[in-house]
């Protein structure tokens, strides 16, 4: 149980055109998704947090016209990198909470279940 | 705010060595969990543990174990006996409760190689 997808796995896409990224959680529902970037040899960046039929909080320095997040249901949220240029190229991974964790500490708060992530290329 | 401090960033060792990862963190707050996450090659994160910060106790897992100390804000992990499989990049977390989810705050991770 608590499969994340990512869809695609890979793409390339020229410079100055969109590219959506499809986070899926496949056996569970979600009501807080994150988004995270990666460069190669370097940490988890988070991105923002996306929490289901509300606008996504972005953290500081992250451009939310660039990097749209849209989470429509408890099972997908998609981010749009758009107009994309080489500098966005990165390996982008989503995760997933489950809805229901409760905020008491002898219980965690809802596990993050991470997706495979996406490599995107920009050329 | 959240740090976590991963002091190496790489280690190299020879099959059947033990080696320890280290991880600090820093949080005001007093009720948090700490992460440990493998990824390989591939890129996808693998989950290991998770503790919470009212439970000290050091926890064994086949070849791995960890050693949480909250007097020194540490969350070691040792891999006993390790085997080329186990080369990867180890990435310790943090998370705290907050109202907006719960995000976790990642050490800037340390690559292991193992050796055959």
């Amino acid at each position: 149980g608590a499969v994340v997808s990512q869809h695609p796995s890979r793409v390339i896409c020229k410079s100055g055109t969109s590219v959506k990224i499809e986070c899926r959680s496949l056996d569970f529902q979600a009501t807080t998704m994150f988004w995270y970037r990666q460069f190669p040899k370097k940490s988890l960046m988070l991105m923002a947090t996306s929490n289901e039929g509300s606008k996504a909080t972005y953290e500081q320095g992250v451009e939310k016209d660039k990097f749209l997040i849209n989470h429509a249901s408890l099972t997908l949220s998609t981010l749009t990198v758009t107009s994309a240029h080489p500098e966005d190229s990165s390996f982008y991974i989503c995760s997933a909470r489950e809805k229901g964790g409760r905020v008491d500490f002898r219980i965690p708060p809802g596990e993050q279940y991470f997706g495979p992530g996406t490599r995107l290329t920009v050329t | 705010a959240q740090k976590v401090t991963q002091a190496q960033t790489e280690i190299s060792v020879v099959e059947k060595e033990d080696v320890t990862l280290d991880c600090v963190y820093e949080t005001r707050d007093t009720t948090y969990y700490l992460f440990w996450y493998k990824q390989p090659p591939s890129g996808e994160l693998v989950f290991l543990i998770r503790r919470n910060s009212f439970d000290e106790q050091n926890e064994i897992s086949g070849r791995y174990s960890w050693n949480f100390q909250k007097s020194t804000s540490s969350f070691n992990f040792t891999i006993t006996a390790s085997q080329v499989v186990d080369s990867a990049v180890y990435f310790c977390a943090l998370s705290v409760i907050e109202t907006s989810g719960s995000r976790l705050t990642f050490g800037e991770g340390t690559q292991l190689t193992v050796n055959p």
